[in-house]
């Protein structure tokens, strides 16, 4: 079946970077792209950018582009997403989600990433 | 402050109808589609309609999406209380070139 399984928990200081992976099986990972999601405690959902299974190509949210950076591995179907200078606003639960495109619905989900920036 | 906006909240009975509804602008629900997804307590989100009103493989015909110019409804009939969850809107902005999301809605069911 098709699966996104994510990275454990992580804890990190304030100013630290973190690196979540997302791998992918259960399809064929070049032909959809993967989107990256937070949620802080309590609050609504963060588009945070989309990196293509295929080339690579990255399209970031704007409030996020210069900490963040989303590669993937076709070798072994693996997204990663990874955030720098963290501070404390950036704890949150983070998703991987599949994806047709950039612009298209959010079709299978990663069972998230707890990531707590706390001094 | 979200770009979407939805209602906070929502509430219902068992077998009753709610709808929920998303408002946006020409830049996002008004020119491109709109995507609904629900989230169950303690789990990630799961699409629940997409292209406006379309179903994913699963999903039961309970629930129903619409869309006119720049707003969008999500339409639940039948409610059973496994339905009780938060429900988010989510499209394409062309002006921002990201993905945006409502702010959320917490169903209950009476």
């Amino acid at each position: 079946q098709v699966q996104l399984v994510q990275s454990g928990a992580e804890v990190k200081k304030p100013g630290a970077s973190v690196k979540v992976s997302c791998k992918a099986s259960g399809y064929t990972f070049i032909s959809y792209g993967i989107s990256w999601v937070r949620q802080a405690p309590g609050q609504g959902l963060e588009w945070m950018g989309w990196v293509g299974g295929y080339n690579g190509n990255t399209d970031y949210a704007q409030n996020l582009q210069d900490r963040v950076t989303m590669t993937t591995d076709t070798s072994t179907s693996t997204a990663y997403m990874e955030l720098r200078s963290l501070r404390s606003d950036d704890t949150a639960v983070y998703y991987c989600a599949r994806s047709r495109g950039m612009s298209y619905g959010l079709d299978v989900w990663g069972q998230g990433t707890t990531v707590t920036v706390s001094s | 402050q979200s770009v979407l906006t939805q209602p906070p909240s929502a509430s219902g009975t068992p077998g009753q109808r709610v709808t929920i509804s998303c408002s946006g602008s020409s830049s996002n629900i008004g020119t491109n589609y709109v995507y609904w997804y629900q989230q169950l307590p303690g789990t990630a989100p799961k699409l629940l309609i997409y292209s406006n009103n379309q179903r994913p493989s699963g999903v039961p015909d309970r629930f129903s999406g619409s869309k006119s110019g720049p707003s969008a409804s999500l339409a639940i009939s039948g409610l059973r209380s496994e339905d009780e969850a938060d429900y988010f809107c989510s499209g394409w902005d062309d002006s921002l070139s990201g993905v945006v999301f409502g702010g959320g809605t917490k169903l209950t069911v009476l």
